[in-house]
C-alpha cells in the first residue's frame, strides 16, 4: 500500500531560522507528492506540490523536490516568520482515476519564536 | 479558483444526538468528496469517499450507521455522526478534487456533551 512518514514535532525554531521537515513515502505506482499546511482551526490548504521526478514545488519561500531515488519530498524554508506556525502535511496520490485518495503523513507542527 | 464550503465550523450537541456536516463545492461540480476526521495533534483519517449518486466508500474500522454520508448533488455531500457519544468529538474535514487538486473545506470542529 501507499504511506508517508515525516518527522514528528514539534519543531521549534526563531524567527529568520532555516526550516526543514522531512517527508520519505511508499507507493505502488508513480506518485504525485503534496506538502500542505493546516493553521490553527483552520483546513488545509495546499502549500506546493510536484507530480513527477525531479520537480521541484514552490509557494511561499517553501520549496520541496520530488527525488524518486530517495523516495523523499523534503520541504524547506531559508527564513522563517512567526505566520509560519502551523502543521505541515506531507500527501500523496497515485493519479489514476476520479476519486483518488490522499495519504497523509503525521503531520509536524511548526512554532517558530519571535 | 476551486472552493469548498464546510458548515458549520463549530457544533456543540448533546449525546444521544445527530448531527449534520455539509460540504459544498461552490465553483465546480464533485462527483467524489471525502471526508477526513482529525484527533487532536494527528494526522487525518480518511473515513469515507462520497460519491454522487451513490453509496459512499467507507473505510477499515469506519461504521457505516453511525457516520451516514449523502451526496444527493454535484455540489453538496452531507456527514451525519448518528447518535453522537464524546468520542466522537474531533474535527471532521472535508475534501473535493477539482481535478487540478485537492481543496478542502475549513473543517468542523465537533464537541458532544
Amino acid at each position: 500500500g501507499n504511506s508517508v512518514t515525516q518527522m514528528e514535532g514539534p519543531v521549534t525554531l526563531s524567527e529568520e531560522a532555516f526550516l526543514t521537515i522531512n517527508c520519505t513515502y511508499t507507493a505502488t505506482g508513480y506518485p504525485s507528492l503534496f506538502w500542505y499546511v493546516q493553521y490553527p482551526g483552520e483546513g488545509l490548504q495546499l502549500l506546493l506540490k510536484a507530480t513527477k521526478a525531479d520537480d521541484k514545488g514552490s509557494n511561499k519561500g517553501f520549496e520541496a523536490t520530488y527525488r524518486k531515488e530517495t523516495t523523499s519530498f523534503h520541504l524547506e524554508k531559508g527564513s522563517v516568520q512567526v505566520s509560519d506556525s502551523a502543521v505541515y502535511f506531507c500527501a500523496l496520490t497515485i493519479i489514476k482515476a476520479a476519486g483518488n485518495k490522499l495519504t497523509f503523513g503525521g503531520g509536524t507542527r511548526v512554532l517558530v519564536k519571535p | 479558483g476551486a472552493v469548498v464550503s464546510q458548515h458549520p465550523s463549530r457544533v456543540i450537541c448533546k449525546s444521544g444526538t445527530s448531527v449534520k456536516i455539509e460540504c459544498r463545492s461552490l465553483d465546480f461540480q464533485a462527483t467524489t468528496m471525502f471526508w477526513y476526521r482529525q484527533f487532536p495533534k494527528k494526522s487525518l483519517m480518511l473515513m469515507a469517499t462520497s460519491n454522487e449518486g451513490s453509496k459512499a466508500t467507507y473505510e477499515q474500522g469506519v461504521e457505516k450507521d453511525k457516520f451516514l454520508i449523502n451526496h444527493a448533488s454535484l455540489t453538496l455531500s452531507t456527514l451525519t455522526v448518528t447518535s453522537a457519544h464524546p468520542e466522537d468529538s474531533s474535527f471532521y474535514i472535508c475534501s473535493a478534487n477539482k481535478g487540478t487538486g485537492y481543496t478542502f473545506g475549513s473543517g468542523t470542529r465537533l464537541t458532544v456533551v
